[in-house]
């Protein structure tokens, strides 16, 4: 049963500290989205890959917040240095893509949620 | 990218009534279509549905249906006979995959 895997589920840590979340999309997958969800501001896209090249990060601070796709098979998602306000859920989600768009079905993994101290 | 509204922030509905969740999109891309997603409160992302532009007809999926009207540019999610487990948040989002805020639906015994 194929599936997004992230990790970790849950992570606290304090602030300053630098926090790492990866995503190993399905297999077969060509286009890989991170998300961060809060109460406030609802569901929030901060980057997208296709074919392990980023398109889009205008939704990340970047003085902060990297994503990047060492290989097929790994997301990542990097704060450093991590503040209070980065306290959410963090959700990748992958799916098969061609041309503009996105047309197929996005299969999301289950979330990390991140509590900075 | 696009702006997605969904007007409502709470819906109620009895349970086996039909319910319409409003979505609007100002799509600069005419070639994206539309997805419905659900989100119950263990947190799950779950795929419901997917309006393509091109698609002469209104997608279904079950008890899933859209009400998909180009020239308005809304694509409003019908949920028929509603169940319990239907409770949950409905988010709705173009080819681009940015959310709108969500509905909150909660079904009534």
């Amino acid at each position: 049963d194929a599936r997004v895997t992230q990790t970790p589920r849950d992570k606290v840590t304090e602030m300053g500290q630098e926090v790492t979340m990866r995503c190993q999309p399905i297999l077969g997958h060509n286009t890989v989205f991170w998300y961060r969800q809060t109460m406030m501001q609802g569901l929030e896209l901060l980057a997208y890959f296709r074919n392990r090249a980023p398109l889009d990060d205008s939704g990340m601070p970047k003085d902060r917040f990297s994503a990047e796709m060492p290989d097929a098979t790994l997301a990542t998602l990097k704060i450093q240095p991590s503040e209070p306000r980065d306290s959410a859920v963090y959700f990748c989600a992958s799916g098969l893509t061609t041309g503009q768009g996105n047309t197929g079905e996005l299969f999301f993994g289950e979330g990390s949620r991140l509590t900075v101290l | 990218a696009q702006k997605i509204t969904q007007t409502q922030p709470g819906m109620f509905v009895q349970e086996k009534e039909a319910v319409t969740l409003d979505c609007t999109y100002d799509t600069s891309d005419p070639s994206y279509g539309l997805f419905w997603y659900k989100q119950p409160s263990s947190g799950e992302m779950i795929f419901l549905i997917y309006q393509g532009s091109y698609d002469q007809q209104n997608a279904t999926e079950g008890r899933y249906s859209l009400n998909f009207q180009k020239a308005r540019k809304s694509a409003n999610l019908v949920i028929s006979a509603s169940q319990l487990g239907d409770s949950a948040m409905y988010f709705c989002a173009p080819g681009d995959m940015r959310f709108g805020a969500g509905t909150r639906l909660t079904v009534k015994p």
